[in-house]
């Protein structure tokens, strides 16, 4: 059973464009989440990240976007360029049984921007 | 500051055969991972350390042992390699201090096949 739901599984979009990908969770102790990119032979690296006491984080061109009623975190990628041709992994984190921090993953979105 | 290591960067194995892969890092971080990756498949996580002589077993970790004896590196072994274990494989560490273990910092990855 996925805990953290992340759609569509691939996503091409026009220089210019705003691809956005959503995620969807049910376990309401999660307090984090995160995005990660990853470019081709590279590991994911931490993009952006917003805790639910805040319905909206941007850095530069990235959004994300909070509905903590809906249990919903969604990326948005304002004016995209070639260079952000990416997979792009939602993951949500909260406290397991042993007081440790632990992450859930999305299954990936890889995002093509076209010159 | 060389972040997480990875070695090696490929390898070939035959069926049957083992070998460790090495994960290094210089962050002083108290967390440890390995990650396999796979098409469509996300990060799944493998095994996990949340200290120097400590492992724990994530979601996928059969046919698979770690150790930890060092702060700094995490083995990941192979003792009868099988096809499925055909993967790209990932390491990533993180700090334990409460939300600082939230970022992952990830290695970049070993590939691995097993004919």
């Amino acid at each position: 059973q996925q805990q953290v739901k992340q759609s569509p599984q691939s996503l091409i979009v026009q220089k210019g464009g705003i691809p956005i990908i959503n995620c969807a969770y049910e376990n309401t102790a999660f307090d984090y989440f995160p995005w990660y990119q990853q470019f081709p032979g590279k590991g994911p690296a931490l993009l952006i990240a917003i805790r639910p006491d805040v319905s909206e984080k941007k850095e530069g061109r990235f959004t994300i976007s909070f509905n903590k009623s809906a249990k919903q975190f969604s990326l948005h990628i304002m004016d995209s360029q070639p260079g952000d041709s990416a997979t792009y992994f939602c993951a949500a984190s909260s406290y397991n049984a042993g007081n440790n921090r632990k992450l859930i993953w999305g299954l990936g979105t890889s995002l093509a921007v076209n010159p | 500051n060389a972040g997480v290591t990875q070695t090696p960067k490929f390898r070939v194995l035959k069926t049957g055969q083992s070998m460790t892969l090495l994960c290094a890092q210089d962050m002083n971080h108290e967390y440890m991972y390995w990650y396999r990756q796979d098409p469509g498949m996300g990060l799944r996580l493998i095994h996990y350390s949340v200290g120097e002589g400590t492992t724990a077993k994530g979601e996928v970790p059969d046919g698979y042992n770690v150790s930890r004896l060092k702060k700094q590196n995490f083995l990941l072994g192979l003792e009868s390699a099988a096809p499925s274990q055909t993967s790209v494989y990932f390491c990533a560490s993180s700090s334990d201090r409460d939300r600082d273990a939230d970022t992952q910092y990830f290695g970049p990855g070993t590939r691995l096949t097993v004919l």
